[in-house]
C-alpha cells in the first residue's frame, strides 16, 4: 500500500525560531497534500491543503505568513512552523490524497516549543 | 460550516459490544470515513460509507443514514488492544473534516 513518510516524528525547538516538517510520498505521486494539527484530546483542524506546483489554500484563520507549507515536487510537501511560540505546539500531521489510494496519513510529528 | 458530534468517551468489557455514533451537519457530502487513532499515531482506516446502508469489516461495521446525518461504527468482540480513540470523518470535495474523536476504553 501507499506509504507517507513523515520526519521528524518528535522535535524540540526554541521560541522563535523555525521548524520544518517533511512528508515524503515513497513509491506513489501525491499531487495535493493536506496538513493538520491536533491539540491534546481534540480533533484533527486542517490547516491547508496543497497542491504541487500551486500555492497553498489555507483554512479560516490559519496565518500562511507562519505556517509556510511548499509543495514544489510529486513526492514532497513540507511545512515550515516560523518564529514559533509555545502555542504552536502540537501534533502536526500530513495526508496524501491520491484517487488510486484515497487518503495516506503520515505518521504524525510532535512539536514541541519551549 | 461543519459540525460533526460523537460521544467523547465510552468503556466497555473485553469481548463485548460497542456502538460509536456520529451526527454531522455539513455543507457537502462526498462519504463519511472511521478511523481509530493511538495516542500520538497517525489515524488508521477502519472503513467508509458513501451509500445508505451497512458495511462490515471483520470485527467492525459502519453504517450510514445519509438523509437523517448519521452514522455508527460498531466495533464486535473487544479486545484489549481495541483502546482507542476512534475518529468520524465526513468528506466534502476532498477534504476531510473530523470529529473530535471518542475514547474508547476495553476493560477486562
Amino acid at each position: 500500500g501507499a506509504v507517507v513518510s513523515q520526519h521528524p516524528s518528535r522535535v524540540i525547538c526554541k521560541s522563535g525560531t523555525s521548524v520544518k516538517i517533511e512528508c515524503r510520498s515513497l513509491d506513489f505521486q501525491a499531487t495535493t497534500m493536506f496538513w493538520y494539527r491536533q491539540f491534546p484530546k481534540q480533533s484533527l483542524m486542517l490547516m491547508a491543503t496543497s497542491n504541487e506546483g500551486s500555492k497553498a489554500t489555507y483554512e479560516q484563520g490559519v496565518e500562511k505568513d507562519k505556517f509556510l507549507i511548499n509543495h514544489a515536487s510529486l513526492t514532497l510537501s513540507t511545512l515550515t512552523v516560523t518564529s514559533a511560540h509555545p502555542e504552536d505546539s502540537s501534533f502536526y500531521i500530513c495526508s496524501a490524497w491520491t484517487e488510486i489510494y484515497g487518503y495516506t496519513f503520515g505518521s504524525g510529528t510532535r512539536l514541541t516549543v519551549v | 460550516g461543519q459540525n460533526i458530534d460523537q460521544p467523547t468517551e465510552m468503556t466497555a468489557t473485553e469481548g463485548a459490544i460497542v456502538q460509536i455514533n456520529c451526527t454531522y451537519q455539513t455543507s457537502g457530502f462526498n462519504g463519511l470515513f472511521w478511523y481509530q487513532q493511538h495516542a500520538g499515531e497517525a489515524p488508521t482506516f477502519l472503513s467508509y460509507n458513501v451509500l445508505d446502508g451497512l458495511e462490515e469489516k471483520g470485527r467492525f461495521s459502519s453504517f450510514l443514514s445519509r438523509s437523517k446525518g448519521y452514522s455508527y461504527l460498531l466495533l464486535k468482540e473487544l479486545q484489549m488492544k481495541d483502546s482507542a480513540s476512534y475518529l468520524c470523518a465526513v468528506r466534502d470535495d476532498y477534504k476531510l473534516s473530523f470529529g473530535a474523536g471518542t475514547t474508547v476504553t476495553v476493560r477486562a
